[in-house]
């Protein structure tokens, strides 16, 4: 079945440890994105892919960069953790022009 | 302002009772807007989508479109246990690029299905 992979599902981090989530989707969208969620707080995206073409948005730290190598797979790299970093993330991908996105089951960091 | 707007809930409803969940957006430009469920614990997924003004009715589900009041929102019918989960409603803003835009969510309403 065609979808959205998310490795890994628990990934555990020290303070400061560099981390690396990865996404990678057999759906050949060529639009793919980046959520963090919170506890009971909405989805915010941090940054967005067009092919690729990179979007960053304005809020988002410089603590978070991407990598998009190729179609199908999309790296959320942090620098450098902070404990306010802890979250769920969320990669979703899209076909430009339509309306859908289609979600990754997440990440969820724990930092300790 | 914030730019998607829901009640944080919890809402709760009997099992079989009609559960009513409601939306309002600040941005005119938005053009569709989304009914994500979330588990606890899980990824959105997605019930539907709604961009003109009216009813859309999706097996128990029916999406509703006010745009003059800015307003969204989703009737869940013959409610059950299993609806039981937080509902983010989003709207799609406009970017530079043609008309695709990004979600902008709510930081989404708990439901709760009693049996």
């Amino acid at each position: 079945d065609a979808m959205v992979i998310q490795n890994p599902r628990y990934q555990v981090t020290q303070f400061g440890k560099p981390v690396t989530l990865s996404c990678s989707q057999t759906l050949n969208h060529n639009v793919m994105y980046w959520y963090q969620q919170k506890s009971s707080q909405a989805p915010k995206l941090l940054f967005h892919y067009y092919d690729k073409d990179f979007n960053n948005e304005a809020d988002t730290p410089d603590n978070f960069q991407s990598r998009r190598p190729n179609t199908s797979f999309c790296f959320l790299d942090i620098r450098s953790p902070g404990l306010g970093d802890a979250a769920m993330y969320l990669c979703a991908t899209s076909r430009e022009g339509e309306d859908t996105q289609y979600f990754g089951p997440g990440t969820r960091l724990t930092v300790l | 302002q914030k730019e998607v707007e829901q009640n944080s809930g919890p809402l709760s409803v009997p099992e079989g009772a009609i559960a009513s969940l409601n939306c309002t957006y600040s941005d005119r430009g938005s053009q569709s807007f989304f009914w994500y469920r979330q588990y606890s614990g899980k990824s959105p997924e997605l019930i539907m989508f709604i961009y003109s003004n009216g009813d859309k009715e999706d097996g128990r589900f029916t999406a509703q479109l006010n745009k003059a009041s800015q307003y969204v929102s989703l009737l869940i019918r013959d409610s059950q246990p299993s609806d039981s989960a937080t509902y983010l409603c989003a709207g799609r803003k406009r970017t530079f690029r043609g008309s695709q835009g990004n979600l902008i969510f709510g930081k989404g309403t708990k439901l709760s299905v009693k049996p």
